[in-house]
């Protein structure tokens, strides 16, 4: 069956970075570009931006760009998102979600970052 | 940016009532495809969105048929006919047309 399963839960200083993973099974990882979205504790779900999983390619929206970092470890299966510089605003669930254009299918089980001093 | 307005942010039912959610976005979703990418996704606490319906009315795998999706162009409305208690969560609509993708601001629905 497809699954995208996250890494674990992080605790982490300001300043600090983060690189939590997404790996995916039951499918061809290369079929499906692989999205990213935060949900901030008690708000709502927000676009981070997407990786082809063909070509390597990021795209990152507006709101994320210059700090956060997209890449894959295709051998297997797996997509990364690395955080440097933590805020306190990065404090937040971190979901990764396959799609092919239409919808965000599947999605992993999420992972949550904390950012405190 | 495409922005996703969704009413009501809360909305009561009864267990086997009827529920409405309407998601209007600022420019039509209509792609030049011809399609129209609007989904729509539940979330139960502690979990992660679940997809419902896709291209605005076709149910995802598994779903059953108290769920409905209609509309077209910048209109969308979800229906939940005979609510049941798995039903409570969070609403979201999403647009997969145009780039960034948006979601809608999302709908509580609870308990009467």
């Amino acid at each position: 069956q497809i699954q995208l399963v996250q890494s674990g839960p992080e605790l982490k200083k300001p300043g600090e970075s983060v690189k939590i993973s997404c790996k995916a099974s039951g499918y061809t990882f290369t079929d499906y570009a692989m999205h990213w979205v935060k949900q901030a504790p008690g708000k709502g779900l927000k676009w981070m931006g997407w990786i082809n999983t063909y070509t390597g390619k990021p795209t990152y929206a507006d709101d994320f760009k210059g700090r956060f970092v997209f890449s894959l470890e295709a051998s297997a299966s797996t997509a990364n998102l690395q955080i440097s510089n933590l805020k306190n605003e990065d404090t937040a669930t971190y979901f990764c979600a396959r799609a092919n254009y239409g919808p965000f299918d599947y999605w992993g089980q999420g992972v949550m970052v904390t950012v405190s001093s | 940016d495409v922005v996703m307005t969704q009413t009501p942010v809360s909305l009561p039912v009864s267990l086997g009532g009827q529920a409405s959610i309407s998601c209007r976005s600022s420019q039509s979703l209509v792609h030049s495809n011809g399609n129209t990418y609007l989904h729509w996704y539940l979330q139960k606490p502690g979990q992660s969105p679940q997809l419902l319906i896709y291209r605005v009315s076709n149910r995802f795998s598994g779903v059953p048929d108290r769920f409905s999706g209609s509309g077209s162009g910048t209109d969308f409305t979800l229906k939940i006919s005979r609510v049941e208690p798995e039903d409570l969560g969070d609403y979201y609509c999403l647009q997969s047309t145009h780039f960034p993708r948006t979601f809608g601001g999302g709908t509580k629905l609870e308990l009467k």
